[in-house]
Order: structure tokens, then C-alpha cells, then sequence
């Protein structure tokens, strides 16, 4: 089965510009995650989706946001893009459901923005 | 809040050296315990899992047992390859609040080098 797919891979924006971030999640599953890794902070959560609801917001300025279509599909959004938005943005699907048994995570192999 | 902290890195070893790789959190619920690995280039794939107490997660020669007296999440190999290269990172997930479990903490990552 496909996995979690990001696009573009590689994206390269100027400072003061927005951008937009795609993430398909594995067939069936609900739940969308977004994360920001860089060297310096490491990979800090940016927000949840589920059924198109955030569900749960990182520690994030309001420059960054997000949505769920109702096909699982997420994108996220950062406006006015700053040099230190520079970082690799991961995002995971997890197959919603009870018990301890569903918390997995399925990464997606990012998209690398570089703001100049 | 939920924290992750892991031994200073990098590490080098030699083939076929025993690996350890410390890991503890503090959370205020009851977490799932994760231990993600990322090539490089690539984004995070889970390596194994636990979900409560005593358990023991194991996946292609690591394991790892959810020690909750220590609050410890330690990684072990018996012998490495070459090909365990790689950026390792471990992880929670607290579902003390009922509706988290998409979103994961995460420590700092260490990196591993093994050597011919």
C-alpha cells in the first residue's frame, strides 16, 4: 500500500513570500501531523488534523497554519516566510481508532524549504 | 509538559559492537514509547514500540523495554552493521489528555557511525 506522500520534495521561497505544503496520508487513515526538524531545535509538532479538525497546535506563531480536506488530504501554509522557516517539514498519518495499539506513526519523507 | 531526553551523540562504533543508546521522558499520563529511525535524506521510520510497562519492543535485531520505575526507553543492539548508520530518535506519545494521539515529543536525535 502507498505510503504518506509530500509534495514538492524541495522548495525554495523568498523571504516576505508564503508557501503551501502538501501532505497525502496512507489510504485510510485520519489522522494528519505536521512537523518542523531543523539542527538547531530538532523536529518540533506543529499541529494535528483529524477528520478535517485540528485537533492539537504546537508552540507555532500564527504564520503557520493548516487544514484537512475531507479526503484526509492536508496542506500547510506559512506566510511571510522568515530565514529561520528554513527546515525540513514532515508530515505523518496515524490510523485513528481506540487502544493503545493505533498511536503509530507513518512518516512521509518531507519537503525541504529553504527560504532565501 | 511531555519531554525526551537522549544520550549526547554522536556515536561511532565499530562492526559488530554492542549499542546502547539511552533515552527518558517525563510525561504526565500513560505514553506509548517509540524509537524512530532516519536515513539520511529520508524521512522518519518507526523502528519499534512499546505501549506499556514492561513492554519490550524489537524490530531487525533492536530492542527496547518500557521501564517505568526509570521512566527509561533504552535502545539495544547486540551487534551493528554498517547499514544501522543512521540518525535514531525516540519518542512519546501521551494520551493522558484522550485526544493526543497524533502528536509526538520527540528527542534531540543521536546519530550513529558504524565503522567497517
Amino acid at each position: 500500500k502507498a505510503g504518506v506522500t509530500q509534495t514538492p520534495r524541495y522548495l525554495i521561497k523568498t523571504r516576505g513570500q508564503q508557501v503551501t505544503l502538501s501532505c497525502s496520508p496512507i489510504s485510510g487513515h485520519r489522522s494528519v501531523s505536521w512537523y518542523q526538524q531543523t539542527p538547531g531545535q530538532g523536529l518540533q509538532f506543529l499541529f494535528e488534523y483529524f477528520s478535517e479538525t485540528q485537533r492539537n497546535k504546537g508552540n507555532f506563531p500564527g504564520r503557520f497554519s493548516g487544514r484537512q480536506f475531507s479526503n484526509s488530504r492536508s496542506e500547510m501554509n506559512v506566510s511571510t516566510l522568515e530565514l529561520g522557516d528554513s527546515a525540513l517539514y514532515l508530515c505523518a498519518s496515524n490510523l485513528q481508532g481506540g487502544g493503545r495499539g493505533n498511536t503509530e506513526a507513518f512518516f512521509g519523507q518531507g519537503t525541504r524549504l529553504t527560504v532565501v | 509538559g511531555d519531554s525526551v531526553t537522549q544520550m549526547e551523540g554522536p556515536v561511532t562504533l565499530s562492526e559488530e559492537a554492542f549499542l546502547t543508546i539511552n533515552c527518558t521522558y517525563t510525561a504526565t499520563g500513560y505514553p506509548s514509547l517509540f524509537w524512530y529511525v532516519q536515513y539520511p535524506g529520508e524521512g522518519l521510520q518507526l523502528l519499534l514500540k512499546a505501549t506499556k510497562a514492561d513492554d519490550k519492543g524489537s524490530n531487525k535485531g533492536f530492542e527496547a523495554t518500557y521501564r517505568k520505575e526509570t521512566t527509561s526507553f533504552h535502545l539495544e543492539k547486540g551487534s551493528v552493521q554498517v547499514s544501522d548508520s543512521a540518525v535514531y530518535f525516540c519518542a512519546l506519545s501521551d494520551r493522558a489528555g484522550g485526544t493526543s494521539y497524533g502528536k509526538l515529543t520527540f528527542g534531540q536525535g543521536t546519530i550513529l557511525t558504524v565503522h567497517p
